[in-house]
């Protein structure tokens, strides 16, 4: 059964520092992963899918590197801003699993003034 | 504006009461998904479907029931069956095909005393 580790749980940092957030999942066989980002009380705003063919995806300042052999994503932070403040989430699609995700429990980032 | 709508956002149930969630898509996705939040928890899958009248389990359907009688609208029913029915339920979209990337919609706060 695939897990989807996160890791902090929790992170704060100053306004202005790049950052990254660490996905790990124990099966090797996906077919693409997916970061998300959730406000408190609302829905998931999908903000990366990377592939498993993929190394790694960009979209304005953040970037989510995939090493498959190892079982980890992570997604780079660049520039951190308070607007960035949320919850961020990784979910791992596995082969032959067709549509099916397995999310993390996420990480909680706070950026401060 | 495409998108994903649940109704209602809050509500309300006395214990031993069924109670149905609505979600809707306008962006012509085969698949649908629900999904139950709890605090200090990843998303945990209840239902799928990937095409009309037709559907399948998650990891946690018990006391849960869906239908997919029309492709913009995915339903669920929340029965008496459920034992601790108090949750954050999420529902998503996604294509049939190609990379399934997600969409969700802005949930429903079910509380049930």
């Amino acid at each position: 059964k695939q897990e989807v580790t996160q890791i902090p749980a929790a992170l704060s940092v100053p306004e202005g520092e790049n950052l990254v957030l660490n996905c790990s999942f124990t099966d090797s066989a996906i077919y693409n992963l997916q970061w998300f980002r959730q406000d408190p009380g609302k829905g998931l705003t999908s903000l990366l899918l990377i592939q498993s063919s993929q190394r790694e995806q960009t979209s304005g300042r953040l970037n989510a590197s995939l090493d498959k052999s190892s079982g980890r994503s992570t997604l780079y932070i660049a520039a951190s801003q308070p607007g960035d403040s949320a919850t961020y989430l990784c979910a791992v699609r596995l082969t032959g699993t067709a549509s099916k995700l397995t999310f993390g429990t996420g990480t909680r980032l706070q950026v401060t003034l | 504006d495409g998108g994903i709508t649940q109704s209602p956002k809050y509500l309300f149930r006395k214990e031993g009461q069924n109670v149905t969630l609505s979600c809707e898509q306008n962006l012509n996705h085969d698949a649908m998904y629900w999904y139950r939040q709890d605090p200090g928890q990843g998303l945990r899958l209840i239902y799928y479907s990937q095409i009309v009248n037709d559907f399948q389990k998650g990891d946690i359907a018990e006391g849960y029931s869906v239908s997919r009688e029309k492709k913009e609208s995915f339903p669920l029913t929340v029965t008496s069956a459920q034992k601790n029915p108090t949750a954050f339920y999420l529902c998503a979209s996604s294509t049939g095909q190609g990379v399934y990337e997600q969409y969700f919609g802005p949930g429903t706060r079910l509380t049930v005393t």
